[in-house]
């Protein structure tokens, strides 16, 4: 089944430890989303790509990164995370087809120590 | 800028009991209007959409119509199970692939 896999499910760091978080696709779609979301909080958009266009939030703080070096592979570097970085981070995708729909992924739950 | 307010949570109904879930937005032009469901450890799954003023989406016994004059896209079940369990958000695209803005989201809790 074509999908959004997110790895690892799972993810815990330590204060300050530089973390990569995982997102691939089957669906061939050309835009891929971040969003970061906080317990019991609406999901926050961080960013996403258009193809190889990178698009930032513009309250997305710079110690978050983004990698995509192919359409179904993106990354989220999280450059120095702090305990506030704490957050289930989803990853989505979409399609110009269905510009409004997005598909998203099962998240990673990312805990700082 | 664009917002969705939606009705606090959680909600614990009966099986078989009526769900209304209350969702507002305040957006600038002809908004496209969602549901999302987001099911103990996973991610949102889109429920329903509307697009236009009186559309109605459906999905798996849920419904909401977009009203445009109230502003709202209220979320209803006639009959909720055990598994319609989750947290649901109400959400806005302004349209094209621009970011979904979404409410706060609401537990739902439906016991046996």
């Amino acid at each position: 089944d074509a999908m959004v896999i997110q790895n690892p499910r799972y993810q815990v760091t330590q204060f300050g430890k530089p973390v990569t978080l995982s997102c691939s696709q089957t669906l061939n779609h050309n835009v891929m989303y971040w969003y970061q979301q906080k317990s019991s909080q609406a999901p926050k958009l961080l960013f996403h790509y258009y193809d190889k266009d990178f698009n930032n939030e513009a309250d997305t703080p710079d110690n978050f990164q983004s990698r995509r070096p192919n359409t179904s592979f993106c990354f989220l570097d999280i450059r120095s995370p702090g305990l506030g970085d704490a957050a289930m981070y989803l990853c989505a995708t979409s399609t110009p087809a269905r510009p409004d729909t997005q598909y998203f992924g099962p998240g990673t739950r990312l805990t700082v120590l | 800028g664009d917002s969705v307010t939606q009705m606090e949570g959680p909600v614990t109904l009966s099986e078989e009991a009526f769900l209304t879930i209350n969702c507002t937005y305040t957006a600038t032009g002809y908004p496209s209007l969602f549901w999302y469901v987001q099911y103990p450890g996973e991610g949102l799954q889109l429920l329903l959409k509307a697009t236009k003023a009186d559309d109605k989406g459906s999905n798996k016994g849920f419904e909401a119509t977009y009203r445009k004059e109230t502003t709202s896209f209220h979320l209803e079940k006639g009959s909720v199970q055990v598994s319609d369990s989750a947290v649901y958000f109400c959400a806005l695209t302004p349209g094209g692939y621009q970011k979904v803005t979404f409410g706060t989201g609401t537990k739902l809790q439906v016991i046996p």
